[in-house]
């Protein structure tokens, strides 16, 4: 099934500092969806790219997406310690549910 | 507050006890979904639904059951013949029409099978 694979598996950067995942995947969208999950918890949603769309800022995200390499990026500018967590990508296809890869952990040091 | 809730957040099962985990929703949202997440891995679909009365098997459907009688209700029992209960099972729910089907989810069900 189409999922999204995310790269790094692990990231660990210093407060202040960027942090940049990858997201690669497999068949044409309509849009791919960024979540981040803390520890525990459930997953939140962040962003949204439409197929059409090649970039998106939504405060300090900033999100790219490349249809032709099939790939998208999510870029965390300016980290916290309150942006450890888990990020996933999401590819939708026509239908109606998205499949998740296996994410990428940020560990965020202060 | 509009939000999902999930029922029990921990619950504990012996092997070959049948357990039903709740979810609730009050976005009035059509599409209801279960994942599945293992330890350090990500997410894995269950079951989905797009409308009451009908549902569809994700990826790893073997073991678990679902019914969706109600647009706000639709819970996940794990049977006994699910081999490795053992997991964090969460709850989503989203749009069918309009907007780009994001997904909300709920707090998740941790189910420890001893």
């Amino acid at each position: 099934s189409q999922q999204g694979e995310e790269d790094p598996q692990a990231l660990s950067i210093q407060e202040g500092e960027n942090a940049t995942m990858n997201c690669s995947y497999k068949t044409s969208i309509n849009n791919l969806q960024w979540y981040r999950q803390n520890s525990g918890r459930g997953l939140v949603h962040l962003i949204l790219i439409r197929s059409n769309e090649r970039e998106k800022h939504s405060g300090r995200l900033r999100v790219t997406l490349d249809t032709s390499k099939k790939s998208s990026s999510l870029l965390i500018t300016a980290s916290r310690a309150a942006d450890t967590a888990s990020y996933f990508c999401a590819p939708r296809t026509a239908g109606n549910k998205l499949t998740f890869g296996g994410g990428t952990r940020v560990l965020v040091k202060p | 507050d509009g939000g999902i809730t999930q029922s029990p957040k921990y619950l504990f099962r012996k092997e070959g006890q049948n357990v039903t985990l709740s979810c609730e929703q009050n976005l009035n949202h059509d599409a209801m979904y279960w994942y599945r997440q293992d330890p350090g891995q990500g997410l894995r679909l269950i079951y989905y639904s797009q409308i009451v009365n009908d549902f569809q098997k994700g990826d790893i459907a073997e073991g678990y059951s679902v019914s969706r009688e109600k647009k706000e209700s639709f819970p996940l029992t794990v049977t006994s013949a699910q081999k490795n209960p053992t997991a964090f099972y969460l709850c989503a729910s989203s749009m069918v029409l309009g907007g780009g089907g994001e997904l909300f989810f709920g707090e998740g069900s941790r189910l420890t099978v001893l």
